[in-house]
């Protein structure tokens, strides 16, 4: 049963455009949210989170937003540029005595043409 | 400052045998916790260690254990193989136990035969 899923394994935008990836979530209990970035032969770099009781945060060219309603976030890239080109998890976690506990999504490879 | 190290990088093994991974946390880090990445399955949280005490424990069968010394290195062994074991195997660091912000390190990629 997979409570974290990203239903676009691939993803393909022009430089200067917007890249929205999502993410949905099934289990309720489920407090913080994460996204990661991997390159190729590298571990999962820390992009931006949120907590539950936000529904958007900013930082810089990244978004990310959270419709607990709908059990669903999205991050958004604005502008693209092609060293984005990376695969993007999204985390999940659903205990503060436990944050490292993580639950990932498939991921979504994201490519970002010049 | 040096970022998490995992060594080896690669590794092959046979159906059976037993296999330990290591991971060097970032200087000063006392958290390391070990996740693994298959096709199927994704990225799965396996155990924490900190201050050389398991903390969390994910949902792996007890051929998965791991320990974690006092320069807060950690190693992860996996005894009776299965060909399932074949994943990429990551350990990330963090400063405080349990945390969401944690470092991870390359990876050691096992294949079983």
């Amino acid at each position: 049963d997979q409570q974290v899923k990203q239903n676009s394994p691939s993803l393909s935008v022009q430089e200067g455009r917007i890249s929205i990836l999502n993410c949905d979530y099934t289990n309720s209990m489920f407090d913080y949210f994460l996204w990661y970035k991997k390159y190729p032969a590298e571990g999962p770099t820390f992009l931006i989170s949120i907590s539950s009781i936000k529904d958007k945060n900013e930082d810089g060219r990244f978004t990310v937003f959270l419709n607990k309603s709908a059990k669903h976030l999205s991050l958004h890239i604005v502008p693209s540029q092609p060293g984005d080109s990376a695969v993007y998890f999204c985390a999940a976690s659903g205990r503060a005595d436990a944050g490292n506990m993580l639950t990932f999504g498939g991921g979504t490879r994201l490519m970002v043409k010049p | 400052k040096a970022g998490v190290t995992q060594t080896p990088r690669y590794l092959i093994k046979t159906r059976g045998q037993q296999v330990t991974l290591s991971c060097s946390p970032i200087s000063g880090h006392r958290s390391v916790s070990w996740y693994q990445q298959t096709p199927g399955q994704g990225l799965q949280f396996l155990f924490e260690y900190f201050s050389e005490t398991q903390r969390n424990k994910g949902n792996f069968p007890g051929r998965f254990s791991g320990r974690q010394f006092s320069n807060s290195r950690s190693e992860m062994n996996v005894s009776t193989l299965e060909l399932g074991d074949s994943a990429l195997y990551l350990c990330a660091s963090s400063f405080q136990a349990s945390s969401y912000e944690q470092y991870f390190g390359p990876g050691t990629r096992l294949t079983v035969t």
